[in-house]
């Protein structure tokens, strides 16, 4: 079936260091998304990216869309011990046009 | 305005009864999306609710249900509860659904304990 693997799993770092997860899909994709969850939060969108190598920036953040439309990044530059999560991509894809999801990325810090 | 809203927020129940959350959408949003997350296992998309119809649906039993109303408040229910059941249980709303590639915004999760 369709699949968003994410890469890695988790992520050590220390603070000031860049920190950067992958998203591949087995099929191509109409748009992904990318969402950030607290510890104890909940998943909060960060940003939608939707075209053949699409860049966006958020600050030291930087979304990156693949050409094929079936890979993204996200790249946070100097991480802070604000970016502490877990990042999440996820992408519409398929006939029914189904939204699916990584199984994220969790970043620590240490200050 | 308001986000979405659930509740409860935390409940214990014993294996084998039955538990019902509460979500209410973003005002305006059609669509309300229910999922699981359980530690390593990321989201887990349990269905999707617009207009008051179930219009996609996860690999979940089905012990698992829900529903929507006229005024797309949604909710879902477990039945004959397992330990595994114990997760955070998070509601999504949108304007007209995940496929569309609208932005979903999540609420703030319903905390399930199984004992």
């Amino acid at each position: 079936g369709q699949q968003v693997m994410q890469i890695p799993q988790y992520q050590h770092v220390q603070e000031g260091e860049d920190f950067t997860t992958y998203c591949n899909s087995s099929t191509t994709l109409s748009n992904i998304q990318w969402y950030k969850q607290r510890p104890g939060g909940h998943p909060v969108f960060l940003i939608q990216l939707v075209k053949s190598g699409e860049v966006k920036k958020q600050k030291r953040l930087t979304f990156q869309f693949g050409e094929a439309k079936k890979n993204s990044s996200l790249h946070i530059t100097a991480t802070q011990t604000t970016d502490v999560g877990t990042y999440f991509c996820a992408g519409v894809a398929g006939n029914n046009r189904k939204l699916i999801w990584g199984l994220g990325t969790s970043l620590a810090v240490n200050p | 305005k308001a986000g979405v809203t659930q509740t409860p927020r935390y409940l214990i129940k014993t294996r084998g009864q039955q538990v019902t959350l509460s979500c209410s959408p973003i005002s305006g949003h059609r669509s309300v999306s229910w999922y699981q997350q359980t530690p390593g296992q990321g989201l887990q998309f349990l269905f999707e609710y617009f207009s008051e119809t179930q219009r996609n649906k996860g690999n979940f039993p089905g012990r698992f249900s829900g529903r929507q109303f006229s005024n797309s408040r949604s909710e879902m229910n477990v039945s004959t509860l397992e330990l595994g059941d114990s997760a955070l249980y998070l509601c999504a709303s949108s304007w007209t659904g995940e496929r569309s590639g609208n932005t979903i915004y999540f609420g703030e999760g319903s905390w399930l304990t199984v004992v």
